[in-house]
């Protein structure tokens, strides 16, 4: 199994701060995807990460993979209670498309 | 509205009693995949299908079968329930499971009990 790691698992801040989280893993993935969750919901894909480098700005959440393609991270600027909930980095190993790993999620809650 | 949809949302059961849980997408995605999510474990694959009649398994697949008969359809089948398989599952779907990329929708969850 090609683990995924999220840090930090638990995130509080207050409005109007920003923050990253972090995905690592010592394997090669063909894509990183970020998902975020609700309570009571299931996660709804954000962003697709593909090549190696690349940057992608979604508003306010800017989401980078790492040269190697071994790592990801999602930052968000000014963050809003609105932002509060689980955010799930996953990939796809190299060799097998249709295996899916999932990192154990970073729990962010932005107080007002 | 294009969707994926879970039957049933809650179950409470006992040990041993056969169960399943259905799954369905109005989107004629290819893939279609099983995780179930628990506390500290995070999403974890049970099974997956790249295509009808096509079925793999995932990281967690003991205690638990699948089927792909139609396209649209990928039910869950708990044969003999065990406690712990008390967790919360998700269905999803992609349009394709390509070498690149596998971007997922996911059902509402089903929280199922195993008493």
């Amino acid at each position: 199994t090609q683990l995924l790691e999220q840090s930090p698992q638990f995130l509080s801040i207050q409005e109007g701060e920003n923050l990253t989280v972090y995905c690592n893993s010592s394997s090669v993935f063909s894509s990183l995807q970020w998902y975020r969750q609700e309570p009571g919901e299931g996660p709804v894909l954000l962003v697709t990460v593909v090549t190696g480098g690349e940057v992608k700005k979604l508003k306010r959440l800017t989401f980078q993979f790492g040269d190697a393609r071994k790592d990801s991270s999602l930052h968000i600027t000014a963050a809003q209670t609105g932002d509060t909930g689980l955010y799930l980095c996953a990939g796809n190993p190299n060799t097998n498309a249709g295996k899916s790993t999932f990192g154990d999620g970073t729990t962010l809650t932005v107080k007002p | 509205e294009a969707q994926v949809t879970q039957n049933p949302r809650y179950l409470i059961t006992v040990t041993g009693k056969k169960l399943t849980v259905t799954c369905s997408q109005n989107m004629n995605h290819e893939y279609m995949s099983w995780y179930r999510q628990d506390p500290g474990l995070g999403l974890r694959q049970i099974y997956y299908s790249m295509n009808v009649e096509v079925t793999d398994k995932g990281d967690v697949p003991e205690g638990y079968k699948v089927s792909r008969k139609e396209k649209r359809n990928f039910p869950l089948i708990l044969e003999s329930p065990s406690p712990n398989q008390t967790s919360l599952y998700f269905c999803a779907s992609s349009l394709f499971a390509g070498v690149s990329y596998n971007e997922q929708f996911f059902g509402p969850g089903t929280r199922l009990t195993v008493l």
